[in-house]
């Protein structure tokens, strides 16, 4: 079964920091792979997306991720972040086009101002 | 066009009660699904339906039954509450890219 797992479960760092958080997958197979956001008392909205191609996928607000199929990672990155990206941060993996899509238990990032 | 729409949007069971959450969306979407979010925990999958009619366990489907009775419609059934149970529910539906749009979510408390 398709698992995800995300290292970083609370993260801080001060404004115009970079950031990098980790995910992993287990899956071995062709996987679609998702970064959703969560602000304070928002629901959940995409982030970006990796189904094939450029390994290098460009999402909203500044954010990116990079799939790298041998070490079955898809990690988020953003270079310089702002106090607004304090949020929580979930990976989600499915099987190639299967309907299951199965979250990582989040990474809570806080950014001091 | 209001999305996905969930209710009730709190709710508060005594163990062993039943209730119906229900949930609907506009977008004309094949797909939904239900989550149940803890602390520390994230999302997890309780149930999946990817077309009308049809559904599928997720992760943790014990305790829960679902309906897909038309295109819009995807309700999830506590049968008899327990405590474990308490957390919030989050509904959503999927588009042909498959991105995911999630409702505001349901505040379960079992005691």
């Amino acid at each position: 079964a398709q698992s995800v797992s995300q290292h970083n479960h609370h993260v801080i760092l001060s404004e115009a920091a970079s950031l990098e958080l980790g995910c992993n997958y287990s899956y071995g197979g062709t996987v679609n792979l998702f970064w959703y956001v969560q602000y304070p008392g928002q629901h959940l909205q995409l982030l970006l997306k990796y189904f094939s191609g450029d390994p290098l996928v460009k999402g909203i607000k500044g954010f990116e991720a990079e799939f790298i199929k041998s070490k079955f990672s898809f990690n988020l990155r953003k270079p310089s972040v702002q106090w607004s990206d304090t949020a929580e941060y979930f990976c989600a993996v499915s099987k190639n086009r299967d309907d299951k899509i199965i979250f990582g238990k989040g990474t809570r990032l806080h950014i001091l101002p | 066009n209001a999305g996905v729409t969930q209710t009730p949007k709190f709710q508060v069971l005594k163990t062993g009660q039943s209730m119906t959450l229900q949930c609907a969306q506009d977008m004309n979407h094949n797909s939904m699904y239900w989550y149940r979010q803890d602390p520390g925990m994230g999302l997890r999958l309780i149930y999946y339906s990817a077309s009308e009619g049809t559904t599928d366990k997720g992760e943790v489907p014990n305790g829960y039954n679902v309906s897909r009775l038309n295109k819009r419609e995807f309700s999830l059934r506590l049968e008899s509450a327990a405590p474990s149970q308490t957390s919030v529910y989050f509904c959503a539906s999927r588009d042909y890219s498959y991105e995911q749009y999630f409702g505001p979510g349901t505040r379960l408390t079992v005691t």
